[in-house]
């Protein structure tokens, strides 16, 4: 069972440059998120989805598309990426937002 | 404005001892809350949860306590195990929301 599968685990982007990180899991949850995590930060949300179609935004949004075409996959797209944008993000999903979220082991994002 | 806080950044117990955890929240329409236990390069995992109709909730070793007047929880971990050792997050979230509001999370180190 692989749970939630984050690729790429590591990534240096330069300033400008776009890129999708991918994100599956085989548990068959409808709630999907996204979160970054920053230094000295908790985790903030960025996008999330409730099903397949169904997406909306969190805290922290900005530089940031998603698009929920199956229940498996839910891809984060950095537009133009900035060094804003380096963190740690993490994909997790769930059956509901009254059961634990299961987390991916994360992708290091460098942009440079 | 932080909504979920979790003021001590460290905390260190000993191999048998008990380990508390504090976490504040100022959101009063937050009613569900829950702790995640991250490692180092990993995701966080879920620990344990409370919804507000409770006021605690126990999963062996770990306990959650919930003071709604207060706008507190704690997470009570007995007796703590230096595999414990990690950096603990709260996170709430109204209704059950797929928002997750997270602190900024609490590094426990269990000393044998």
């Amino acid at each position: 069972n692989a749970g939630v599968t984050q690729t790429p685990k590591f990534q240096v982007l330069k300033t400008g440059q776009s890129m999708t990180l991918q994100c599956a899991q085989d548990m068959n949850h409808e709630y999907m998120s996204w979160y970054r995590q920053d230094p000295g930060m908790g985790l903030r949300l960025i996008h999330y989805s409730v099903g397949a179609g169904i997406t909306d935004q969190g805290e922290v949004p900005n530089g940031y598309n998603v698009s929920r075409s199956t229940t498996e996959d839910f891809p984060l797209r950095l537009l133009s990426a900035a060094p804003s944008q380096t963190s740690v993000y993490f994909c997790a999903s769930s059956y509901s937002g009254y059961y634990g979220y299961t987390f991916g082991s994360g992708t290091r994002l460098t942009v440079v | 404005d932080q909504q979920v806080k979790q003021n001590s950044p460290s905390l260190s117990v000993q191999e048998g001892r008990i380990s508390i955890l504090n976490c504040d929240y100022t959101n009063s329409m937050f009613d569900y809350f829950l702790w995640y236990k991250k490692y180092p390069a990993e995701g966080p995992t879920f620990l344990i949860s409370i919804s507000s109709i409770k006021d605690k909730n126990e999963d062996g070793r770990f306990t959650v306590f919930l003071n709604k007047s207060a706008k507190h929880l704690s997470l009570h971990i007995v007796p703590s195990q230096p595999g414990d050792s990690a950096v603990y997050f709260c996170a709430a979230s109204e209704g059950g929301s797929e928002k997750l509001v997270f602190g900024k999370g609490t590094k426990l180190t269990v000393n044998p």
